[in-house]
């Protein structure tokens, strides 16, 4: 079966750095775009970035270019997001996805979400 | 940045009714749209490709049409398993911005 497993809930204050992840698995990792989407509290959905595992090839939104960094560990098909310095504004679900070549590349399968919470 | 703006933002709506949601980019971006269904807690559903391709086990009575700059979702006969919040999405240009989303109620 083809999935997307991510790291679980996190609980943080602000100024402390986090990274989360996603586990892909029934697929060949590197040969598929994963993508990062945040939706904060009550909002809609935003696009953030998206990396080629393999050979690391990035995109940013220019909303978040600078605020995360998206990386790859092709080795055990774990794709991250992480902060150096959260801030409240953070808190949120983010849900990687995979980027689906053969559906004209749009997110065919999506992992469960993980809620990040930073208090200030 | 491409922009999506998708009306309405929200409806309500009967079972069994036909709905229409439509979703108008800032530029031209030929057929490069998805649509999503998204339920709260879950993880949203692709739903549609391409502007018209239905992903597999989709049901039938959700459609897709358009090019260019203009979009729409159909789902011909509402179900309640239906009542969710959908998306669009450019698929043409990074970064693949979404829509502000359209949230689909009981009446």
């Amino acid at each position: 079966e083809v999935q997307l497993v991510q790291s679980g809930a996190e609980v943080k204050k602000s100024g402390e750095p986090l990274k989360i992840s996603c586990k892909g698995s029934g697929y060949i990792f590197t040969s598929y775009w994963i993508g990062w989407v945040r939706q904060m509290p009550g909002k809609g959905l935003e696009w953030m970035g998206i990396i080629y595992p393999g050979d690391s090839e990035t995109r940013y939104s220019p909303s978040f270019q600078g605020q995360v960094l998206v990386s790859a560990d092709r080795s055990n098909n774990i794709a991250y997001l992480q902060w150096s310095r959260l801030r409240a504004s953070d808190t949120a679900m983010y849900f990687c996805a995979r980027q689906g070549p053969m559906k004209g590349g749009a997110f065919d399968i999506w992992g469960q979400g993980t809620m990040v919470t930073v208090s200030s | 940045a491409i922009r999506l703006t998708q009306s309405p933002s929200s409806l309500s709506a009967s079972v069994g009714d036909r709905v229409t949601i439509t979703c108008r980019a800032s530029q031209d971006i030929s057929n490069a749209l998805a649509w999503y269904q998204h339920k709260p807690g879950i993880a949203p559903k692709l739903l549609i490709h391409s502007s018209s391709r239905l992903e597999s086990g989709v049901p039938s009575r959700f459609s897709g049409s358009g090019s260019g700059a203009d979009f729409t979702l159909t789902i011909s006969s509402l179900q309640p398993e239906d009542f969710a919040t959908y998306y669009c999405q450019q698929l043409n240009t990074y970064p693949r911005t979404f829509g502000q989303g359209t949230k689909v109620e009981t009446k």
